[in-house]
């Protein structure tokens, strides 16, 4: 079965430090990767999605990029952090033109 | 922006069922609805979804009316456990990676 894992579960952060989330998925290959983000209470938000190595789309303009090297690897990155860059993070995979399905999530506040 | 329409929050006594509406009156033909919940502080998990046919599963049923514009989910029997926030979603999976546009979705309080 897939599995999919998220890393850090929590992290605290001073404002304009660097970020680095880690996603990997097991179990599985070639899939689409996600990330989405959750601020203030409920909602996410797509930020970037790949459907392979190397290839990433943004949603949103913000301080943050990603990168896929891996197949079943996608990290998410800030060269300087912002406090409203605070909130939930979570990493989601989808097999091709499937049911998304998400990690555990890291949750970051930057102080 | 989200294209579906959900009421805020929702009460169920546990044991009953929990029917929880979702408004999507400018869905497309190619587009698919998605049910997720969120239990606080994890990340949201699926449940189920359809095109155009009723659906049911382990976990719920979902039923969408035949001119497709809204459906409703049902939990069958509410436990405890099923106080979550549930998010109705529509998505074209062959559009843009199949990406998901979440709204504020209906917060369930399952009371005993």
């Amino acid at each position: 079965s897939q599995t999919i894992h998220q890393w850090p579960a929590t992290l605290v952060q001073p404002v304009g430090s660097p970020l680095s989330l880690e996603c990997t998925v097991e179990g599985t290959s070639n899939p689409n990767l996600y990330w989405y983000r959750q601020a203030a209470g409920r909602g996410l938000q797509l930020l970037f999605y790949s459907v392979g190595i190397g290839q990433i789309s943004s949603e949103v303009p913000q301080n943050l990029s990603a990168s896929r090297p891996q197949d079943r690897q996608f990290i998410l990155s800030s060269k300087k952090l912002l406090l409203s860059d605070s909130g939930f993070y979570l990493c989601a995979w989808s097999a091709r033109y499937d049911t998304q399905y998400f990690g555990p999530g890291t949750r970051l506040t930057v102080l | 922006d989200a294209k579906t329409t959900q009421p805020p929050s929702m009460d169920c006594a546990e044991g009953r069922a929990a029917n929880l509406p979702c408004n999507h009156s400018t869905i497309s033909g190619n587009e698919y609805v998605y049910w997720y919940r969120q239990i606080h502080s994890q990340g949201p998990q699926y449940i189920i979804h359809g095109l155009k046919n009723n659906e049911t599963n382990e976990m719920a049923s979902l039923i969408i009316t035949e001119d497709r514009k809204s459906s409703t989910l049902i939990l069958p029997h509410a436990t405890l456990r099923d106080t979550a926030v549930y998010y109705c979603i529509v998505s074209n999976l062959y559009n843009q990676g199949g990406k998901l546009i979440f709204g504020q979705g209906t917060e369930l309080s399952v009371k005993p």
